[in-house]
């Protein structure tokens, strides 16, 4: 079965950190580009990280970089958002995804088309 | 930033009714354009690419058009499993951006 399953989300203070980890399944890890999204309670979507199949690029939205790290582990399968700093407006359900592949691997970079099912973050004292 | 702005927010509509739901963007991004919907308590799922491109599973009735900065998602025949939010997101640069979403809600 094709799975995202997320872990590492909780409730963390002001200023905390903490490292999701997202172990994928059913489909070949290493050729994929994979991002995190993220929803805060009640509000919309918002893009967080990028990083192509091999690492080699990644991205950030501009009000992340430099507090939050993407970083992928093909031989286990797994990616992973080291996240320093919080506040308490990262407080959201942070999703791993991957992107689109069409035939001839070809990667539409930016559309995702499969979706873990989320684990949230909390940030408050 | 490119900024994705959809209208309406939230719309009402009965079973069998023809939906329209716009997304404008802030600058041209061609078609590099998609739509997701979401159920509460779920993750999204993709329903078009490429502006009007139909994902693989995605039933007929949905379909999308535009180009360059505006675009619309239209649901023919509004089915009960429809009743959900919908985004639209442009993948034209490397910050992808989402609109601020749509509810679609039973009259």
């Amino acid at each position: 079965e094709v799975q995202l399953v997320e872990s590492g989300g909780g409730l963390v203070k002001p200023g905390g950190s903490l490292r999701l980890s997202c172990e994928v399944s059913g489909f070949i890890f290493s050729d994929y580009s994979m991002n995190w999204v993220r929803q805060a309670p009640g509000k919309g979507l918002e893009w967080v990280s990028s990083i192509t199949s091999s690492g080699n690029y990644i991205y950030y939205a501009d009000s992340l970089r430099g507090r939050f790290t993407i970083s992928r582990d093909n031989a286990k399968n797994s990616l992973y958002l080291q996240m320093h700093s919080l506040r308490a407006e990262d407080t959201a359900v942070y999703y791993c995804a991957r992107d689109l592949q069409l035939a001839g691997r070809i990667t539409i970079f930016g559309v995702i088309d499969l979706w873990g099912q989320g684990t949230l973050v909390t940030v408050s004292a | 930033d490119i900024q994705m702005t959809q209208s309406p927010s939230s719309l009402s509509a009965s079973v069998g009714d023809r939906v329209t739901i716009t997304c404008r963007a802030s600058q041209d991004i061609g078609v590099f354009l998609a739509w997701y919907q979401q159920k509460p308590g779920k993750a999204p799922q993709l329903l078009l690419y490429a502006a009007s491109r139909v994902q693989s599973g995605v039933p007929s009735r949905f379909s999308g058009s535009g180009s360059g900065t505006d675009f619309t998602l239209t649901i023919s025949g509004l089915q009960p499993e429809d009743f959900a939010s919908y985004y639209c997101q442009q993948y034209y640069n490397t910050l992808w951006t989402f609109g601020q979403g749509t509810k679609v809600e039973i009259k």
